[in-house]
């Protein structure tokens, strides 16, 4: 495609449920990272994807987050047990590799948890 | 730990010249990245400095002292579009991860 896309673009779930959330990068960047964003605050790094392997998970913020990347392409982040403070944007960005200087933002999934 | 720090908020006129100012702290630097977004949008790049010295690209230009750990976003010719918040991001040698600043508002008055 001819940037990165996120699904869903909204997602409203209840305390203690499951979500995922899609990233597709763009085509032929082996570099993926997922970031999440509260409102009015920086983004804070939670995975970095080189291929299909995750040299860097340092910034997933408890067991209940993980995350996959299958065929070097698209990624899912999974929210187990999500609490309200799991609530933020999580913004997903790709690069031509992990060496490049420019980083592709998708639009990001807004997810509420009530 | 690892921080950058960055200004909350900045205003400045139509036309006029701002520079938004950013000091790091991190375990292990291969450059210093600048994003720009806007309220409701995703984050889109502006400019990367890996050595010292300053990048123009256009309208923008950006500054990097690695002694310093120190660097610097200059917004010139202001326009009302460039109201937005303005995060520095830098690169991690190792594992290429990147640390964002908390950004800063840029609000341009007419």
């Amino acid at each position: 495609g001819a940037g990165v896309s996120q699904s869903p673009s909204n997602k409203v779930t209840e305390k203690g449920k499951d979500v995922e959330l899609r990233c597709d990068p763009i085509s032929g960047h082996t570099a993926l990272y997922w970031y999440r964003q509260s409102l009015g605050q920086g983004l804070e790094f939670l995975i970095y994807f080189q291929g299909n392997s995750a040299p860097d998970k340092s910034g997933l913020p408890s067991d209940r987050f993980s995350a996959e990347r299958t065929g070097g392409s698209v990624s899912t982040l999974t929210i187990q047990r999500t609490q309200q403070e799991d609530s933020a944007v999580y913004l997903c960005a790709s690069s031509l590799d992990g060496g490049s200087r420019e980083q592709y933002f998708g639009p990001g999934t807004r997810l509420t948890v009530t | 730990g690892q921080s950058l720090e960055q200004p909350s908020e900045v205003t400045a006129v139509e036309g006029a010249i701002v520079q938004i100012n950013c000091t790091y702290q991190t375990s292990g630097f291969y450059g210093l990245s600048w994003y720009q977004q806007h309220d409701g949008g995703a984050p889109t790049f502006l400019s990367y400095n890996a050595l010292d010295g300053l990048e123009e690209t256009g309208r923008f230009s950006s500054f990097l002292s690695r002694s310093d750990s120190y660097g610097y976003l200059l917004l010139q010719e202001l326009q009302m579009k460039d109201s937005a918040s303005y995060f520095c991001a830098v690169k991690t040698s190792g594992t290429y991860k990147y640390i964002f600043g908390t950004g800063t508002r840029l609000k341009v008055l007419a």
